[in-house]
């Protein structure tokens, strides 16, 4: 079946270490999103990235570094210098990007400090 | 710039009562619309969607909604609410030019038996 696998599903960080959460789709699509998810808040777009190699901060970079080597991955690394990375993460896929297509997603990472 | 409001953080109902979870939108140009349901623990996964055309919209699990324009609404409806209903919902919005979905903060629907 085809979906978004993210891992590991929970996640602890210690003081000043960058943590990496992993995102691979095999549904064959060309634009990926992450997003930061606290209570009370709905869903924040952190980075999108709508083709390889290419990739845009979304409204809450700040900490935050992605990368796109490949149309099926697309990790987020959570830098010391986010300083409450505490949330569940989602990461989702659409095919190309455009306004009218839904956003598939996956089952999250929940991230917590040590 | 666009934006979604859901009125109501919670929402409790009894089962086989009516559900309606209210969603009102903002934006400049005629938006694309979504309703999302996410389980604990798990992501988002989509209900209904309205892009153009009929502006009542029916997706999955008995679910429903209504775009109106005049409103600036798209209300999420179930005739009769069943104990699995039990969840949070998500209205979004995006529009034609971009790639951005705004989500509202989340409804938590209650069902009690």
């Amino acid at each position: 079946d085809g979906g978004i696998t993210q891992s590991p599903k929970y996640l602890f960080r210690k003081e000043g270490q960058n943590v990496t959460l992993s995102c691979e789709q095999n549904l064959n699509h060309d634009a990926m999103y992450w997003y930061r998810q606290d209570p009370g808040q709905g869903l924040r777009l952190i980075y999108y990235s709508q083709i390889v190699n290419d990739f845009q901060k979304g409204d809450i970079a700040e900490g935050y570094s992605v990368s796109r080597e490949k149309k099926e991955s697309f990790p987020l690394t959570v830098t010391s210098a986010q300083k409450n990375p505490t949330a569940f993460y989602l990461c989702a896929s659409s095919p190309t990007g455009e306004g009218n297509q839904p956003q598939h997603f996956g089952d999250g990472t929940r991230l917590s400090i040590l | 710039a666009q934006s979604v409001t859901q009125l109501g953080s919670h929402v409790s109902v009894s089962e086989g009562a009516l559900v309606l979870l209210r969603c009102n939108y903002s934006s400049s140009v005629p938006p694309y619309l979504f309703w999302y349901v996410q389980y604990p623990n798990q992501g988002l996964q989509l209900l209904l969607k309205y892009t153009t055309g009929a502006t009542l919209v029916k997706g999955i699990n008995g679910f429903e909604a209504e775009f109106k324009k005049s409103e600036t609404s798209f209300h999420l409806t179930k005739p009769s609410a069943h104990m699995s209903d039990a969840a949070e919902y998500f209205c979004a919005v995006s529009d034609p030019g971009g790639f951005k979905t705004i989500f509202g903060a989340g409804t938590r629907l209650f069902v009690k038996a």
